[in-house]
């Protein structure tokens, strides 16, 4: 069984810091993976999609990949309080051809004033 | 970017009747499309996997009776909750890929907040 594994929190960091967000996956042939912020009674939304290993940089947030060590995280720079959320993180199970996402059970950030 | 419409938002209906749920792709393509349901306080679990112009592909455990995919063109697909039961009360959130580019990560609609009594 494919997983994806998150610490569920919650993460409390102040405002103005540095949010690391950690995610580790079981299929070692996944392809793609993607950061989604997903708000209380609110759909998720897109932040970060990576695929090559590596660093990925967009405003206040870094994805980073490691296929070899299988492992994927989020940097938040900066955290404001409409940061807090819970962030899912989504594997591409590549090989079914559909493309389906695989998601952890997601950690709950708190960013405090 | 890619979006994707889903009506309606919430819904409540009395337990035995039907519901449905539509996804629309507002501005490109879909031929493939994802159900997903989410209970409180967890994650996203899927349900289906809808194909323009085929059967939907089932997760194990989700009974393709109860809940059936439409999807007869390539912008709408829609999720049918047949003789609902309050035990099928959960947040229902489809997602749709614009595969025109590789830039975009799969869209989700704003979701169904389904409420059976």
């Amino acid at each position: 069984q494919k997983e994806v594994e998150q610490n569920s929190g919650p993460l409390s960091v102040p405002e103005g810091a540095i949010a690391s967000l950690n995610c580790t996956y079981s299929d070692r042939g996944s392809q793609s993976f993607f950061w989604y912020r997903q708000y209380s009674g609110k759909s998720p939304e897109l932040i970060m999609f990576i695929y090559s290993n590596g660093d990925k940089e967009d405003g206040r947030f870094t994805a980073q990949l490691n296929k070899a060590s299988q492992y994927v995280s989020l940097l938040i720079r900066d955290s404001q309080p409409s940061d807090s959320a819970t962030y899912l993180c989504a594997v591409s199970e590549e090989n079914t051809g559909f493309q389906k996402l695989v998601f952890g059970t997601g950690t709950r950030l708190l960013v405090s004033p | 970017g890619a979006v994707v419409s889903q009506h309606p938002s919430w819904v409540i209906c009395k337990s035995g009747t039907s519901v449905k749920i539509e996804c629309r792709s507002l501005d490109f393509q879909a031929t493939t499309m994802f159900w997903y349901r989410q209970f409180p306080k967890q994650s996203l679990m899927l349900m289906a996997t809808s194909n323009e112009g085929s059967k939907a592909t089932y997760e194990q455990g989700v009974e393709k009776d109860k809940f059936l995919i439409n999807h007869a063109s390539l912008t709408l697909s829609t999720l049918t909750v047949t003789s609902a039961h309050p035990e099928d009360s959960s947040f229902y959130i489809c997602s749709a890929r614009d595969r025109g580019t590789e830039d975009y990560g799969y869209t989700f609609g704003s979701g169904t907040r389904l409420t059976v009594v």
